[in-house]
């Protein structure tokens, strides 16, 4: 099946730095990512939606200029996180799918985020 | 609005059978999804369905009426190794998709 790697697995930083994670399709490529922040006994939420090649669509309330997305090519989108606080620790997942309409999304182990 | 309701928790005995339901009203239909999320890890894909009826996939089967905006996610022969939470998702006419809360399964001796 379709793979999906993030880097890192898990980052420690200080409040102020700004952190960036990884996110590849290892054996297919990705027209479409997914970037989704989940807090402890809640469910996913979607973030933002990047195409390759054009800027990412972000959703409301997500601060676009505090996560920064970039999808640069078919198979690396990167979510940096600037200047991040305490509040911003979560589980950052991304997901990824061949086409818009493809069947199924293929997630990213996810990246656990601590901002002390 | 766009919303999908799934039980928050349910409690089974290791052997038995479950039924997680959830109900959804989206703007659009273009599939629906359950995923099984094991703690502090990302989602793995169960089933997919886009057509009425029952798909079966070892000890666990996803049904779908898209004429009353419900599915379940059946599982039988339960394991420990099952508990989890379980999402429905529906994909709406933008291909977006839409989560629900998940189910926190608990299974027990």
């Amino acid at each position: 099946g379709a793979v999906v790697s993030q880097h890192p697995s898990w980052v420690i930083c200080k409040s102020g730095t700004s952190v960036k994670i990884e996110c590849r399709s290892l054996d297919f490529q990705a027209t479409t990512m997914f970037w989704y922040r989940q807090f402890p006994k809640q469910s996913l939420m979607l973030m933002a939606t990047s195409n390759e090649g054009s800027k990412a669509t972000y959703e409301q309330g997500v601060e676009k200029d505090k996560f920064l997305i970039n999808h640069a090519s078919l198979t690396l989108s990167t979510l940096t996180v600037t200047s991040a606080h305490p509040e911003d620790s979560s589980f950052y997942i991304c997901s990824a799918t061949p086409g818009q309409e493809s069947s199924e999304q293929f997630f990213g182990p996810g990246t656990r985020l601590t901002v002390l | 609005g766009q919303n999908i309701d799934q039980p928050t928790e349910m409690t089974a005995t290791e052997g038995a059978i479950v039924q997680i339901n959830c109900t959804y009203q989206t703007s659009g239909f273009n599939g629906l999804f359950w995923y099984q999320q094991h703690a502090g890890e990302a989602p793995t894909f169960l089933s997919y369905n886009v057509l009425d009826g029952l798909e079966e996939k070892g000890r666990f089967s996803s049904f779908l009426s898209r004429s009353k905006g419900y599915s379940y996610l059946l599982l039988k022969e339960l394991q420990m190794k099952d508990s989890a939470s379980y999402l429905c998702a529906v994909k709406n006419s933008n291909y977006q998709l839409i989560w629900g809360a998940g189910t926190k399964l608990i299974i027990k001796p």
